[in-house]
């Protein structure tokens, strides 16, 4: 599984967009991007996954520039909601890769 | 609500003793991972079935065994228990290998050995 880097923590303000740049220098060809939402006492939730350019849904944006060696998750008008640790994880086809979650990136929301 | 479904919700018991978290994957979903997470520490991948397969280990004590039967519900036997498996547990499911397939996680069993 490709090693990922991401801030440890970021604190905002509600109503700004939020970006969550995570680093995978390793990438593979075949490595997909996924990030999940974890609040307190619960399980990941899976929010956003891509391969390369841009993909957006109903929560977010994923870009990942053309080399793939970094993504950024992009929460637009974030609200103290959103308040959450954030995980990046890269995966690939292998199905014998231990699936493994970073510390993730703790996400603060200010009023 | 993922449509995983862990039971109990919540376990308290001794240290020694023996128990059995149990998951239920979405309906559909071939693939069962399960993590362990202390307080304020990351998820620790334990292991993970497909189809009734193990197909990946993390850094999984002996003392902890798991199993996913032909309905494909999955149970994780921890054994022996310390107070340091106090902790939440985690059961995740997907369609596929986990490449291309999201994982969707329970809402966990908090367990507490005391």
């Amino acid at each position: 599984l490709a090693k990922t880097t991401q801030p440890i923590s970021m604190d905002s303000y509600e109503g700004q967009e939020v970006n969550i740049t995570c680093s995978h220098n390793n990438i593979a060809t075949n490595d997909y991007i996924t990030w999940y939402q974890q609040f307190p006492s619960q399980g990941p939730r899976f929010i956003i996954q891509g391969y390369k350019t841009k993909v957006t849904n109903e929560v977010a944006s994923l870009f990942i520039p053309a080399d793939r060696k970094s993504s950024t998750l992009s929460l637009p008008r974030v609200s103290l909601s959103d308040t959450a640790v954030y995980y990046c994880l890269v995966a690939r086809m292998n199905r014998d890769d231990k699936i493994i979650f970073g510390k993730g990136t703790r996400l603060h929301i200010l009023p | 609500d993922s449509g995983v479904t862990q039971t109990p919700k919540h376990l308290i018991t001794a240290t020694g003793q023996r128990v059995t978290l149990r998951c239920s994957p979405r309906s559909g979903d071939l693939s069962v991972y399960w993590y362990q997470q202390s307080l304020d520490q990351g998820l620790q991948f334990l292991i993970h079935y497909y189809n009734g397969e193990e197909r990946a280990k993390g850094n999984i004590l002996e003392r902890f065994s798991a199993q996913q039967f032909p309905d494909l519900h999955s149970e994780l036997n921890l054994s022996s228990l310390e107070l340091g498996d106090s902790a939440l547990y985690f059961c995740a499911s997907s369609v596929e290998y986990f490449y291309n397939s999201p994982l969707h996680f329970g809402n966990g069993t908090r367990l507490t050995v005391t």
